[in-house]
């Protein structure tokens, strides 16, 4: 099945610093999606990338959708303590049953130290 | 507006009890989908499906089943339950599969 490698696997990061993580597959997606899980809560979709090359940014965040369509890239700008949590990104299939499915990579877990 | 809505919460199995998952969600989604996650393992899918009446097996289904038998509804079921499937069980539901709305999770510790 497809399977994503994400990385890093987690970061340790002062208050203010940028933040960028990675995820990259053997398959081709047609969306990659990036979610945030906070503690004890299901994850929260932050950014949803269509088309290859597209780069999208939703207030500190920025992700980009790579041209071979196999990977993606997230950034956190200026990171503050409530950006703590598990990031994982995701991405849908392009034929078939795949369609309707999620492949999520394993997560990045971030810590920010005040 | 509850949107995904997980039951239990919280529950503790002995190894060989058997038990019933329950997800509902009010946004009218016709594809739902139940997924595990364990530490360093991501989110995993166990089953899904495309509408009322319809289930699939996705990447790790042994030992589960699930059942989807109105539109609301899709119930994840545990026959005989072994301390592997210790996990958080996260419900999840959309209408076009990109924004796909998740549940709170169960967390399901198996003795």
């Amino acid at each position: 099945g497809q399977q994503l490698n994400q990385s890093p696997q987690s970061m340790f990061i002062q208050e203010g610093e940028d933040v960028s993580m990675n995820c990259t597959s053997s398959s081709i997606f047609n969306t990659w999606l990036w979610y945030k899980q906070d503690p004890g809560e299901g994850p929260v979709l932050l950014i949803a990338l269509y088309k290859a090359g597209e780069l999208t940014s939703n207030g500190r965040l920025t992700a980009q959708f790579g041209i071979t369509r196999k990977d993606s890239f997230l950034n956190i700008s200026a990171s503050i303590p409530s950006d703590v949590g598990i990031y994982f990104c995701a991405g849908r299939g392009s034929s078939g049953g795949s369609n309707y499915k999620l492949t999520f990579g394993k997560g990045t877990l971030l810590t920010v130290n005040p | 507006n509850a949107g995904v809505t997980q039951t239990p919460k919280f529950r503790v199995l002995k190894t060989g009890q058997s038990m019933t998952l329950l997800c509902a969600q009010d946004m009218n989604h016709e594809y739902m989908y139940w997924y595990r996650q364990d530490p360093g393992m991501g989110l995993r899918l166990i089953h899904y499906s495309v509408g009322e009446g319809t289930t699939a097996k996705g990447e790790v289904p042994d030992g589960y089943n699930v059942s989807r038998l109105k539109k609301q509804n899709f119930l994840l079921g545990l026959e005989s339950a072994a301390p592997s499937q210790t996990s958080v069980y996260f419900c999840a539901s959309t209408s076009t599969g990109l924004y796909v709305h998740f549940g709170d999770g169960t967390r399901l510790s198996i003795l």
